[in-house]
């Protein structure tokens, strides 16, 4: 069955970087798309970013407006690896990041398959 | 502000029907798949419809998905104790270039 394992979330300083990691199982990974979603405490779910998959082996990142040119998302193949590199970390970032399998290799393929997130709060 | 409308709160009688609106624009439903998902607080949200109308195996016939224009809907129908959670609408958006979600509706079963 589809296992999504998030790690490396924690508490972090405004202005400082945390890599937020996500183990994929149960699923032939190259052949979708996956996505982090986020969710601030007691607030809805907002998608973060999206990394696809073609048959032409080229994947294509996509991002929310609020993290576009601070967070970089990307994927390991080879061992089922999914990241989000985040940088000038803001209060306003804390909430718990889900790693999301997309229900299709490309884009307009939102998720089908969530894990069970982990909490960044940046706090001074 | 959501680029997907729900109402906030939506609320039925066990046995009942509920319908659950969600409302988007032209660079977002027409086009493409609504998805919708139940979240019980303190879980991680899990698919209820996708590709607008279907439902994954193991979701109940109860949950019905649709769309029409800019606007989707999720019926259930006999609700029951167990669907007391809040409910997300979620579709690509062709100008903004990325997923969007609604605000969430909670649904209370009296």
């Amino acid at each position: 069955q589809v296992q999504l394992v998030e790690s490396g979330g924690g508490v972090v300083q405004p202005g400082r970087s945390l890599r937020l990691s996500c183990a994929a199982s149960g699923f032939t990974f190259n052949d979708y798309g996956m996505n982090w979603v986020r969710q601030p405490p007691g607030k809805g779910l907002e998608w973060v970013a999206l990394i696809s998959y073609h048959d032409d082996d080229q994947s294509y990142q996509f991002y929310g407006d609020s993290v576009r040119g601070r967070f970089t998302i990307s994927r390991d193949n080879n061992n089922n690896r999914l990241f989000l590199q985040m940088n000038s970390l803001r209060v306003d970032d804390t909430a718990m990041y889900y790693c999301a399998k997309g229900s299709g290799g490309g884009s307009g393929y939102l998720p089908d398959f969530w894990g069970q997130g982990t909490l960044v709060a940046v706090s001074s | 502000q959501s680029v997907l409308t729900q109402p906030p709160s939506a609320s039925g009688t066990p046995g009942q029907s509920v319908t659950i609106s969600c409302s988007g624009g032209n660079a977002n439903i027409p086009d493409n798949y609504v998805y919708w998902y139940k979240q019980v607080p303190g879980t991680a949200p899990q698919l209820l419809i996708y590709n607008s109308n279907k439902r994954p195996s193991g979701v109940p016939d109860r949950f019905s998905g649709s769309k029409s224009g800019t606007s989707a809907s999720l019926a259930i129908s006999g609700v029951r104790s167990e669907d007391e959670a809040i409910y997300y609408c979620g579709v690509w958006d062709d100008s903004l270039r990325g997923s969007v979600f609604g605000g969430g509706t909670k649904l209370t079963v009296l």
